[in-house]
């Protein structure tokens, strides 16, 4: 399988303030990368479709200008959460499809704690 | 869309067996997988099925009915590291996640 990591672990900002994450595949030349959300004791939320090279594709009621993804090489996808507030504080996931076909398995990063004062 | 189901929580022995349930509506399926998620950290995959029958991988299994819209994972010979909260997902490109079931395993 893939190995994808995600740099911060974690990160604590004020309100009002960006926060850039990381996310890298280790190990396979990714052409697209997910980024999900998790609030506590809920499930994975796809927020959006990251895509080398080109703009990502946001799922229905994710704000673009406010999750700003960036995808400018095979092997790493950013997502800067802008202006952040404290209803954005969650654990956000990305992760990486081995390929186009259904039966590719999606392997995820370790995640980012966002917490926002 | 998708709507995806699962029971909340689940407690059981360890050594016992379990069964988690998942029931799907979806638009479009092309697979269904099991994902074992630790609290605080990200998912690890489990198992995938695309046509109708039981898949089994040491101790865990997963069933899929299609006709149904049903899949189970079936955990044997349970040991405490495997409480955690289970995904049961659908989709085919893109994945849609159920709420997940936590599980918690007592000596």
């Amino acid at each position: 399988g893939a190995v994808v990591s995600q740099h911060p672990s974690w990160v604590i900002c004020k309100s009002g303030t960006s926060v850039k994450i990381e996310c890298r595949s280790l190990d396979f030349q990714a052409t697209t990368m997910f980024w999900y959300r998790q609030f506590p004791k809920q499930s994975l939320m796809l927020m959006a479709t990251s895509n080398e090279g080109s703009k990502a594709t946001y799922e229905q009621g994710v704000e673009k200008d406010k999750f700003l993804i960036n995808h400018a090489s095979l092997t790493l996808s950013t997502l800067t959460v802008t202006s952040a507030h404290p209803e954005d504080s969650s654990f956000y996931i990305c992760s990486v499809r081995t390929g186009m076909s259904s039966t590719d398995t999606q392997y995820f990063g370790p995640g980012t704690r966002l917490t926002v004062l | 869309g998708q709507n995806i189901d699962q029971p909340t929580e689940m407690t059981a022995t360890e050594g016992a067996i379990v069964q988690i349930n998942c029931t799907y509506q979806t638009s479009g399926f092309n697979g269904l997988f099991w994902y074992q998620q630790h609290a605080g950290e990200a998912p690890t995959f489990l198992s995938y099925n695309v046509l109708d029958g039981l898949e089994e991988k040491g101790r865990f299994s997963s069933f899929l009915s299609r006709s149904k819209g049903y899949s189970y994972l079936l955990l044997k010979e349970l040991q405490m590291k495997d409480s955690a909260s289970y995904l049961c997902a659908v989709g085919d490109y893109k994945l849609s996640f159920g709420a997940g079931t936590t599980v918690t395993v007592r000596a």
